[in-house]
Order: structure tokens, then C-alpha cells, then sequence
């Protein structure tokens, strides 16, 4: 069966620091990968998405993220955090073809120091 | 366009009421999705739809029914209310291609059952 680990519950850096939350999926065929942000209060906006081609795939507000078939991960990278980042980040599989449905990760936390 | 709206924002509903969550959708979108996110979990699938009058179930179906009238709604059905449906509850919609669309999710509606 499908799965989506976010092994890191919990993560805090200094703003302008460089960031990589780790995705991890468990998916029989070629995987269609999500990474969403909330806010606090707020619902989930769309960081990127991978379903074919590159590997490197590049998001709204300076993310990017690289699937590595090899480990099954979908790994989600930003050169430098602003304060505005702060946020709760999931990573998600969809699967069902062309029913779009998503596995959600339990998410990551992000907090950012100043 | 609105996108995706949900109401209410809030509500408080005693054991064993009923009551329906409202998403309404003006992107004239296939696809609409009913999730649930509990603290420290991902979201998930609980009903989901194809298209107006067809409806199927997610992940999590159970205490919930669904109803698709129209392209523009679908209400999500709470009936005998228990406590286990504490939640935030999130509508989600798309206009699918070939899989890997993109879902463009409401802001929410937080239920607490008492």
C-alpha cells in the first residue's frame, strides 16, 4: 500500500539559513509527488510537484525539490529561510490515476529564528 | 473567482447531532475531495467525487456521507456526531488531465464535538 514518511516532526532554523525537510514514499508505480505548506489557521497552498521529466523540480517562493528514485524520496530544499517560512509542510503522493487522489505525510514544523 | 469556500469556519456540536459541512466550488471543477486533518496527523480522504452524482468513498468513510448535486457543491454529512470527529475538515477540488493535478484546498472548517 501507498505511504508517505516525514521523518522530521519538528524543525527549527535561523533565518537565512538553508533548509531540507525529507520526504519519504512507499508507491508501486511511478509516484505523481506533492509538497504543500500551511500556515497557521490557514489551508494548503502548493509548493511543486513532480510527475514526470526532470527530476529537479522548482516551486513558488525560492523551493525546489529532487526525486531520487532510487531512495524513494522526494526531498525538499530552500538556499535560505525567511521568517515568512515559518509553516507546516506535507508531502504527499497521489495515486488512484486519473481520480487524483493524495496520501498525506504527518508533516513537518517549521520554525524559524531570527 | 473564489475558489474554494467552506462554512462555517467554526463550529461546536453536542454528541450524537447532526450536521453538514458546506463546499462550494466557482472554478467549474470535476473533482472535489472531503478531508480530515487531526493534530499531528496528515490529512485524510474521507469521500470524494468524479463528477455530479457520483461519489465514492476515501480513506476514512466511516460517520460520513456525501451528496453531489451539482458541480459546484458538495456537503459533506455528519450524522450521530462523536467525539472521534473532532477535527478540521478540508474541501478540496480539481479539474484532472492525466493525474498529478494539482488540488486547490478551502481554508477549512474546525468541528469539536462535545
Amino acid at each position: 500500500a501507498q505511504s508517505v514518511t516525514q521523518p522530521d516532526i519538528h524543525i527549527t532554523v535561523s533565518e537565512g539559513a538553508s533548509l531540507e525537510l525529507r520526504c519519504n514514499y512507499s508507491y508501486g508505480a511511478t509516484p505523481y509527488l506533492f509538497w504543500y505548506v500551511q500556515s497557521p489557521g490557514q489551508g494548503l497552498q502548493l509548493l511543486l510537484k513532480y510527475f514526470s521529466g526532470d527530476t529537479l523540480v522548482q516551486g513558488i517562493k525560492g523551493f525546489e525539490a529532487e526525486f531520487k528514485r532510487s531512495q524513494s524520496s522526494f526531498n525538499l530544499r530552500k538556499p535560505s529561510v525567511h521568517w515568512s517560512d515559518a509553516a507546516e509542510y506535507f508531502c504527499a503522493v497521489g495515486y488512484g490515476g486519473a481520480t487524483n487522489k493524495l496520501i498525506f505525510g504527518t508533516g513537518t514544523l517549521l520554525a524559524v529564528q531570527p | 473567482n473564489a475558489g474554494v469556500t467552506q462554512t462555517p469556519k467554526f463550529h461546536i456540536l453536542k454528541i450524537g447531532q447532526s450536521m453538514t459541512l458546506q463546499c462550494t466550488q466557482d472554478m467549474n471543477h470535476n473533482y472535489m475531495y472531503w478531508y480530515r486533518q487531526d493534530p499531528g496527523m496528515g490529512l485524510k480522504l474521507i469521500y470524494y467525487s468524479v463528477g455530479a452524482g457520483i461519489t465514492d468513498k476515501g480513506e476514512v468513510p466511516n460517520g460520513y456521507n456525501v451528496s453531489r448535486s451539482t458541480t459546484e457543491d458538495f456537503p459533506l454529512r455528519l450524522e450521530l456526531a462523536a467525539p472521534s470527529q473532532t477535527s478540521v475538515y478540508f474541501c478540496a477540488s480539481i479539474t484532472p488531465g492525466q493525474g498529478g493535478d494539482t488540488q486547490y484546498f478551502g481554508p477549512g472548517t474546525r468541528l469539536t464535538v462535545l
